[in-house]
């Protein structure tokens, strides 16, 4: 597939403050998209996803929106807690596709 | 456990020697991939395995890299004479079918090559 990419490698945020990630992918045949969060020294954990046909979902505390006119993706988070400090990464793959494509990653440091 | 699971966790070889990494996916699951992570990258497809079918090995790197997957179940991927360029975190995910199914991730094996 073709690149998938963050705007962003880094994200500092205030405790209690929202978060947004963004990611640009460049596969106009992208059909669906997810978002991960990896931290230190675990795999990657599947926080929301979103198919084509839709431009926003929301989960608990997250959401994510697309805009496919722009190939772009952005993962939400509400009232940014701790523990959401983590690298985020956004996958896609095309339909009948199984290969995810990631992009780079961005780190998120929630400040106290 | 009901995720998946990989060992070892770390993996310290010299350089030339041969290594097998192994991946227990979620039962039930059909569907099991390898990815591999660089340091401050993210992950890249290796290959892909769906029940009895021909795996897709058209993301490993080299002919040195293979993967199995034994009875649809557990799977062992295997570097030959490794290389320096191979030490990575290798990450084995399951989902329960094709395509679109949520892609569940073990904690990966962190391989270093000296």
């Amino acid at each position: 597939g073709e690149s998938v990419g963050l705007h962003l490698p880094t994200l500092s945020v205030q405790e209690g403050d929202n978060s947004i990630i963004n990611c640009a992918y460049s596969n106009s045949a992208s059909d669906y998209f997810i978002w991960y969060k990896q931290e230190s020294g675990k795999g990657p954990q599947f926080i929301i996803d979103i198919r084509s046909n839709m431009d926003k979902r929301q989960g608990q505390r997250v959401t994510v929106l697309l805009n496919k006119t722009v190939k772009h993706l952005s993962l939400q988070i509400a009232a940014t807690q701790p523990g959401d400090s983590a690298v985020y990464f956004c996958a896609e793959n095309e339909q009948d596709d199984y290969k995810l494509s990631f992009g780079a990653g961005t780190t998120v440091t929630v400040r106290a | 456990g009901a995720g998946v699971s990989q060992s070892p966790s770390n993996k310290v070889t010299e350089k030339g020697k041969d290594v097998e990494l192994r991946c227990d996916p979620i039962s039930g699951h059909t569907a099991l991939y390898w990815y591999r992570q660089s340091l401050g990258q993210g992950l890249e497809f290796l290959i892909y395995f769906q029940g009895n079918s021909a795996p897709d090995k058209s993301g490993l790197p080299s002919d040195r890299f293979s993967a199995e997957r034994t009875g649809g179940s557990v799977s062992t991927l295997t570097i030959q004479r490794t290389q320096q360029e191979d030490s990575a975190v290798y990450l084995c995910a399951s989902s329960l079918g094709l395509g679109n199914n949520e892609q569940f991730f073990g904690p990966g094996t962190r391989l270093t090559v000296l």
